[in-house]
């Protein structure tokens, strides 16, 4: 079945510094690839998505490209600021079905 | 402004016991989803649904039933609790291969 792979459990960085959250997917079809964020209390909330190869998706600075040919959606952020300490989630949506990554939680020191 | 709002928030119930959480929707979605998140698992999907009546089944169903009863209402129903089923569950809705959008999640602990 469908599946989404996160790799870093957690990532600890400084503010200022470059994010790299990496995902990979196995879908049949075209999948809709998506990430989420989720903050200490809440549901998680969309950030953007992406429908096609090549496709960017961007929000409040993040920023993922659709790679069908690496099956990747790799999350970036050139400098991250304290208050994006969160955990991310890669998604895929395919057939009206939405599957999940594993999570990946973000601590920002000051 | 629409919304997604999952009761109760916290539930406490003994192992064996019946529990049902709900979920209501007012965004008009044809599309709603229960999930369960536990740590190292992320978030895992129960059941779905596509419209009043209608139900799909996820990939972690064992133990769980599932009704929507309108557009609105979506309900998940563990008819005989087990310890394993402690866990924070959400609720969302969405339009086709759309954006989904989350309650705030009910914390249920299975003694």
């Amino acid at each position: 079945g469908d599946s989404v792979t996160q790799t870093e459990g957690q990532v600890a960085l400084s503010e200022e510094d470059f994010l790299t959250i990496h995902c990979n997917y196995s879908a049949s079809g075209y999948p809709a690839l998506f990430w989420y964020v989720q903050y200490p209390g809440e549901g998680p909330q969309f950030l953007f998505r992406a429908s096609r190869d090549k496709e960017k998706g961007s929000s409040r600075g993040f920023e993922a490209t659709y790679d069908k040919g690496t099956t990747s959606f790799h999350l970036r952020k050139a400098s991250v600021q304290e208050s994006d300490s969160a955990v991310y989630y890669c998604a895929l949506g395919n057939t009206n079905k939405v599957v999940f990554g594993t999570g990946t939680r973000l601590q920002v020191l000051p | 402004e629409a919304a997604v709002t999952q009761s109760p928030r916290n539930k406490v119930t003994v192992t064996g016991g019946n529990v049902t959480l709900s979920c209501r929707q007012t965004n008009s979605h044809n599309y709603m989803y229960w999930y369960r998140q536990d740590t190292g698992h992320g978030l895992r999907l129960i059941h779905y649904s596509y419209g009043a009546g209608n139900l799909q089944i996820g990939d972690v169903p064992d133990g769980y039933k599932a009704t929507r009863t309108t557009q609105e209402d979506f309900f998940l129903l563990l008819e005989l609790a087990s310890p394993s089923q402690t866990s924070l569950y959400f609720c969302a809705s969405s339009e086709a291969k759309n954006t989904l959008y989350f309650g705030a999640g009910t914390r249920l602990s299975v003694l």
